[in-house]
């Protein structure tokens, strides 16, 4: 199965600075996708940003951009300019290209905390 | 708003109790999802439904019990739980791999329910 980890289980950052979140993933998979998903306190769970592996381009989506790094099994998240309401859990996840792979696999999650 | 609709948003029960938790979504979605969350936790998959159909049960106990009536509708019938399922269960939907492939899921709000 595949697993992904998140090694930071906490991060802060300041407002209006640059904050990178990191997530590794293990698979034998060359075809997937890639997720960033963000839980704020009110508890609902919105996609952020997505990324497919056969792409070399790295997502971007306003403030969200992702670092991909396929080689190393790596898909870290940066924010830029971090706002108040980027404050949440964001949760890292991985799903197959395979046509049975409807399951998802999330990471442990990092909280992040941005300070005013 | 959300387009994957929870409800009750907040569950108090006995042991003894028989109560359902339902979920419904108009996208589409031939994909359906129960989660448990505990906080600070990333979600842990309980159930899948592919076209209505159960197709990954992750060895949950049977005191929870899916049901999918039709593509739109997703419950999840509860009886005889304990206090360490006072959780947050979320429902959750998406299209199906190859249709296109890649997509996310789309999360409820999530039932917050409590045991006493």
């Amino acid at each position: 199965a595949q697993t992904v980890t998140q090694s930071q289980p906490e991060m802060s950052v300041q407002e209006a600075e640059t904050v990178t979140l990191s997530c590794t993933y293990d698979t034998s998979e060359s075809d997937y996708y890639l997720f960033w998903y963000k839980q704020p306190p009110s508890r609902q769970m919105i996609l952020v940003i997505r990324q497919e592996a056969y792409k070399q381009q790295n997502a971007t989506e306003n403030r969200f951009s992702v670092n991909f790094q396929k080689a190393a099994k790596s898909f870290s998240l940066k924010i830029s300019d971090s706002q108040l309401g980027d404050a949440a859990m964001y949760f890292c996840a991985y799903r197959t290209s395979a046509n049975t792979g409807n399951q998802f696999y999330f990471g442990t999650g990092t909280s992040l905390t941005v300070i005013p | 708003d959300t387009e994957v609709t929870q409800t009750p948003k907040h569950l108090v029960m006995g042991m003894t109790n028989k109560k359902s938790l339902k979920c419904e979504q108009h996208m589409g979605h031939r994909a359906m999802y129960w989660y448990k969350q505990k906080a600070k936790k990333p979600p842990e998959l309980m159930f899948v439904y592919s076209y209505e159909k159960l197709s990954i049960n992750e060895s949950v106990p049977s005191r929870f019990s899916p049901e999918c009536p039709n593509s739109s509708l997703l419950n999840l019938h509860l009886h005889a739980l304990q206090p360490e399922d006072s959780a947050l269960y979320l429902c959750a939907s998406s299209l199906l791999p190859g249709t296109p492939p890649g997509q996310p899921q789309h999360f409820g709000d999530g039932t917050r329910l409590s045991i006493l």
